[in-house]
């Protein structure tokens, strides 16, 4: 299974978006709704932040938000703030329990 | 709020076994509704689905690793764990354990603070 295609970085000024693409195949993005997306900084664990394509877990703001469209999902960071600084993995699940990450996304405020 | 918390050795020898348990704390495993994974990180890298297990024993392995894998659950003391044999230097890696939520959206929502798992002479 090979991982899903994610550009190595994107940026943006404070309060601007940035969108991040995650292209896998009709096999798991394309196939199922169970997209999900998750933040990392430096030396922490990732932290969920969208799931099932376009849904927030409580507490996440919703500066964050998720789409897809054939086998690519995206995510939109709206509204950049400092914090949001970070690594960004998506994640699909593939079938017959299987899941499988994309390559990763790092995430700079300019 | 659930935290999950990895331990066990640090280093390990080519060749031999990885040995990681994961202790649950402000929820049950045996509730049901949840699979309890295990992710890993290499260097500088992406991360990796190494599989899951139910509380019930069931277990699902990532294909490219099955072969070495073995998990198991411990319900009376609410931990589960992972033992990888025959690792090379290219096992060296964060592991991580995470809560995966079955009936909602197949998603990682608790993860540990990651345990670092270096394999070398």
């Amino acid at each position: 299974q090979s991982a899903l295609t994610q550009p190595p970085s994107a940026s943006g000024s404070p309060g601007q978006s940035v969108t991040i693409s995650c292209t896998g195949t009709s096999n798991d993005v394309g196939g199922y709704n169970y997209v999900s997306w998750y933040q990392q900084h430096p030396g922490k664990a990732p932290k969920l932040i969208i799931y099932e394509v376009n849904k927030r877990p409580s507490g996440v703001p919703d500066r964050f938000s998720g789409s897809k469209s054939g086998n690519t999902a995206s995510l939109t960071v709206s509204g950049l703030q400092g914090e949001d600084e970070a690594d960004y993995f998506c994640n699909s699940y593939v079938s017959r329990n299987n899941f499988v990450f994309g390559t990763g996304t790092k995430v700079t405020v300019l | 709020q659930v935290q999950l918390q990895e331990w066990g050795p640090g280093l390990v020898k080519p060749s031999q076994t990885l040995s990681l348990t994961c202790t649950v704390s402000g929820g049950s495993i045996s509730s049901g509704g949840y699979y309890w994974s295990w992710i890993r990180q290499h260097p500088e890298k992406g991360l990796e689905w190494i599989g899951y297990i139910y509380y019930s024993g069931n277990t699902y392995y990532s294909p490219s690793l099955e072969s070495r894998v073995i998990m198991s659950v411990d319900t009376s003391k609410n931990l589960f764990s992972l033992k990888l044999n025959s690792v090379t230097a290219a096992d060296t890696a964060v592991y991580y354990c995470a809560r995966t939520g079955l009936l909602t959206g197949y998603r990682f929502d608790f993860w540990g603070q990651g345990a670092l798992v270096t394999v070398s002479s």
